[in-house]
């Protein structure tokens, strides 16, 4: 166990549909990323939040959004899905911001139908 | 743009043969490094990392690596693996200064006989 929570585990929805996606990162980690895993793109860095502030973004699609809360949790809002954006999403946090080792959650299976 | 290579997508072996996983990465200045590892149906966890100092490291499980920084390599090796070693490993790259975020290679999967 890495101290890293996300929920939901499974997800399943309908093409169009909006989903949030929670992480609660270690105790004491200021640092928030969200990555992509599927198939053909093996697993891709979306974004980066540091203490409530945007700090990096990655190949984010425009209809995904995240933010930071106060109490350092963070949200993944993804909107009018595809086929296509069904994967695993997995939340990492760190002490840092740059070059702290990452620990993972157990991810979000997200199946769009 | 960073990125990393894993030459072997599957590596089948039987129990207690040594194992060599291959990765090369793509940047020209300094990096942190990175393995990790997915068991079946888990997330991913830390197998070891390097930042600095002696090229070779060492991390959980018996797993090591080494930097070579002339060959853009980090290859990880085990001298003798066991069935639980099956799982997928992945490599990973972050650029020393930058914000952080991992550049993953594709993985290899082991699958280890017994």
């Amino acid at each position: 166990d890495s101290g890293v929570t996300q929920t939901p585990k499974h997800l399943i929805t309908a093409t169009g549909q909006r989903v949030t996606l929670r992480c609660s990162p270690r105790s004491g980690d200021l640092s928030v990323y969200w990555y992509q895993q599927s198939l053909d793109q093996g697993l891709q860095f979306l974004i980066q939040y540091y203490n409530g502030e945007e700090r990096a973004k990655g190949n984010i699609l425009e209809r995904f959004s995240a933010q930071q809360f106060p109490d350092l949790h963070s949200e993944l809002n993804l909107s009018s899905l595809e086929l296509g954006d069904s994967a695993l999403y997995f939340c990492a946090s760190s002490v840092g911001g740059r070059g702290s080792e990452q620990y993972f959650g157990p991810g979000t299976r997200l199946t769009v139908t | 743009a960073q990125s990393v290579s894993q030459h072997n997508h599957h590596v089948i072996l039987s129990e207690a043969a040594s194992l060599e996983l291959g990765c090369n990465y793509s940047y020209g200045g300094t990096v942190n490094l990175f393995w990790y590892v997915q068991y079946p149906g888990q997330h991913l966890q830390l197998l070891l990392k390097y930042f600095s100092g002696d090229p070779l490291v060492k991390g959980i499980k018996g797993f090591e690596a080494e930097f070579i920084k002339s060959k853009f390599s980090f290859n990880l090796r085990k001298p003798s693996v066991q069935w639980s070693d099956t799982a997928e490993y992945f490599c990973a790259v972050n650029a020393r200064g930058s914000q952080g975020n991992l550049i993953f290679g594709k993985g290899t999967k082991l699958s280890v006989k017994p």
